[in-house]
């Protein structure tokens, strides 16, 4: 089984502050991918990585994926009320059939 | 089309019933996957299919739980003899390649 940590669990911040999501496993993952989730929601795609030490930026949001692509980062800067919610990452295993493994998720709430 | 569609979004059921849910995924996407989501949990991989063939299940919970695709297109997942401990939110989603589609989800209620 893959697994999948993410750091921290919870997290209450302040509008305006800057916020980093960690995704950590001891697998390689073909490509990692980050979602958002609403109560009641299915998750949403934000950004897929593929490559190891692969950055994206996402307006606001910056994810990079470690070098050995097991692990990967989610820092979001100047955080505002409407990025509140559950951030997944999810790594895709390498036997070509891109099952996603997923992380137990970081519930984000920004206070206005 | 407009996504990945999931029926129904809820459902409430008795202990020991079976109940079966459907998703219907964008539709030039061959791939087709089922995932499990407890409360304060991500998803749970079940078991995906590559047009109408179900290339994984092992993952999938117990031999109560069986899914289809008989023509590639539309999916179903039935629980039997359904068990408290199957409450839970069901998610579908679709990929063509790297990019998955997630439905709504069915959150299963069983009392």
């Amino acid at each position: 089984t893959q697994l999948l940590e993410q750091s921290p669990q919870f997290l209450s911040i302040q509008e305006g502050e800057n916020l980093t999501v960690y995704c950590n496993s001891s697998s390689v993952f073909s490509s990692l991918q980050w979602y958002r989730q609403e109560p009641g929601e299915g998750p949403v795609l934000l950004v897929t990585v593929v490559t190891g030490g692969e950055v994206k930026k996402l307006k606001r949001l910056t994810f990079q994926f470690g070098d050995a692509r097991k692990d990967s980062s989610l820092h979001i800067t100047a955080a505002q009320p409407g990025d509140t919610g559950l951030y997944l990452c999810a790594g895709a295993d390498q036997t070509g059939a891109n099952n996603l493994f997923f992380g137990t998720g970081t519930r984000l709430t920004v206070i206005p | 089309d407009t996504g990945v569609s999931q029926d129904p979004r809820h459902k409430i059921t008795k202990r020991g019933q079976n109940v079966t849910f459907r998703c219907d995924p964008i539709s030039e996407h061959n791939r087709l996957y089922w995932y499990r989501q407890t409360l304060g949990q991500g998803p749970e991989f079940l078991t995906y299919f590559q047009n109408e063939a179900q290339l994984e299940k092992s993952r999938l919970l117990s031999d109560r739980f069986s899914a289809e695709r008989p023509k590639g297109s539309f999916s179903t997942l039935e629980i039997q003899r359904t068990e408290q401990g199957d409450s839970a939110m069901y998610l579908c989603a679709s990929s063509g390649t790297h990019l998955y589609t997630f439905g709504s989800g069915t959150r299963l209620t069983v009392v």
